[in-house]
């Protein structure tokens, strides 16, 4: 099956600090990639879409400015956690999908960021 | 109202019972349905996809009435194995993104 790799698995920053993390499809273009959060216990949240080549369709409540996602490639996409503070400690899962796949994602391993 | 509810859980069942998950969903337009398993601090993997007939995979059957816009999620002869949380998820009916239940986590024990 196709494989979604994540980088860096976890990550501990100071808080201020700014943190990349990338999403790549190993095996097969990704024309979409999503980013997801996940808080302990709780479910899923979809931050963001992301579209190869144009911007990032963000959902209601996040915050663009702070979570910037570039998708230049294919098969790379990046989240930037801007200026992190402690309350941005999460579990972030990126997923995609090629366009022909009709609805199953993908999922890379996930990343869980702390910030102390 | 969340978009996608599911049992509060925790279910705690003995190897080899028969274990009932159920999920509804509130988006009447959704048009495709699938049971994740996300195993403790792990990405959630798909474990089956969901059909308007049902559909089965060995041990696990998955239903949905679209009429009462509910899912379920049968595990029979439960395994150690089959402890996770179980997410339902649905696609938000025309747009090309799945929102993800809460889950409902499953400790088999022996």
């Amino acid at each position: 099956g196709a494989v979604v790799s994540q980088h860096p698995s976890w990550v501990i920053c100071k808080s201020g600090t700014s943190v990349k993390i990338e999403c790549r499809s190993l095996d097969f273009q990704a024309t979409t990639m999503f980013w997801y959060r996940q808080f302990p216990k709780q479910s899923l949240m979809l931050m963001a879409t992301s579209n190869e080549g144009s911007k990032a369709t963000y959902e209601q409540g996040v915050e663009k400015d702070k979570f910037l996602i570039n998708h230049a490639s294919l098969t790379l996409s990046t989240l930037t956690v801007t200026s992190a503070h402690p309350e941005d400690s999460s579990f972030y899962i990126c997923s995609a999908k090629t366009g022909h796949l009709t609805g199953e994602l993908f999922f890379g391993e996930g990343s869980r960021l702390t910030v102390l | 109202r969340k978009e996608v509810e599911q049992d509060p859980g925790p279910f705690n069942v003995p190897e080899g019972a028969t274990v009932a998950f159920n999920c509804t969903y509130s988006n009447s337009a959704s048009q495709s349905f699938f049971w994740y398993r996300q195993d403790c601090r792990k990405e959630p993997k798909l474990l089956m996809s969901v059909y308007s007939s049902g559909n089965e995979d060995g041990r696990f059957t998955a239903q949905l009435n679209r009429a009462s816009q509910y899912i379920s999620l049968l595990i029979r002869d439960s395994k150690l194995s089959d402890s996770a949380t179980y997410l339902c998820v649905v696609n938000s009916g025309g747009y090309n993104k799945l929102i993800f239940g809460a889950g409902t986590r499953l400790a088999v024990h022996p």
